[in-house]
């Protein structure tokens, strides 16, 4: 079945430290592809997504590209601030009738100052 | 996109007992997906739930202890039902008004804890 793979952490980096976080993904499909954030105490928020090959999302200065040769979308930041401590899911959907989204396991980044 | 409202926020219950979160969308939305979370862990789909139909169950999850309803297409609920310290998780709802397409908005999640 489709799965997603994330790296483990935590990721702890200093302030304005460039940040790449890996996540690659099994599918049968074509699947669409997202990063989550959920922030200490805070719900799932949307990130970036990003529906097709080649598609970069971006958001927040967080950017994500859909490498469909390499099935990956790593997420990454040029420089990470305090603020961005929180954990990161990537996931995907299949286009098919489900709709469902499949996450990978997080990854807690810690930034300090 | 579409904005939740879950509740509860948290409860803490007895073991033994049934716990019943709803979940309401400002807007009509064909699927509405209920998720938990365990401590320190990743999201894993409970059941889809769409309206006018049984709800469908993931794999390791059954009706019996985790009954869904959906009388409409802007609310549905879950019941924990029996509860055991086990069940301690975030349950969360969530819903995707754009085929998937535009992204999935999550509610805000219940933290539940069973002693």
């Amino acid at each position: 079945g489709d799965s997603v793979t994330q790296m483990e952490g935590p990721v702890t980096l200093s302030e304005e430290a460039c940040l790449t976080i890996n996540c690659t993904y099994t599918a049968t499909g074509y699947p669409s592809l997202f990063w989550y954030v959920q922030y200490p105490g805070e719900g799932l928020q949307l990130l970036l997504k990003a529906t097709k090959a080649d598609d970069k999302g971006s958001n927040k200065g967080f950017e994500a590209t859909y490498r469909k040769e390499t099935t990956s979308f790593h997420l990454e930041k040029g420089s990470v601030q305090v603020s961005d401590s929180a954990v990161y899911f990537c996931a995907l959907s299949e286009m098919d009738s489900s709709y469902k989204l499949i996450f990978g396991s997080g990854t807690r980044l810690l930034v300090r100052p | 996109s579409a904005v939740i409202s879950q509740k509860p926020s948290r409860d803490i219950c007895q073991r033994g007992t049934s716990l019943t979160i709803q979940c309401q969308v400002d807007s009509q939305v064909t699927m509405m997906f209920w998720y938990r979370q365990q401590p320190g862990q990743s999201l894993t789909l409970i059941a889809t739930a769409n309206q006018g139909s049984e709800a469908t169950y993931e794999s390791g999850f059954v009706i019996d202890k985790f009954p869904i309803s959906r009388p409409n297409l802007t609310f549905s609920t879950l019941t924990v039902s029996n509860m055991s310290p086990e069940d301690s998780s975030i349950y969360l709802c969530s819903v995707d008004v754009g085929e998937s397409n535009y992204g999935y908005t999550f509610g805000s999640g219940t933290r539940l804890t069973v002693v």
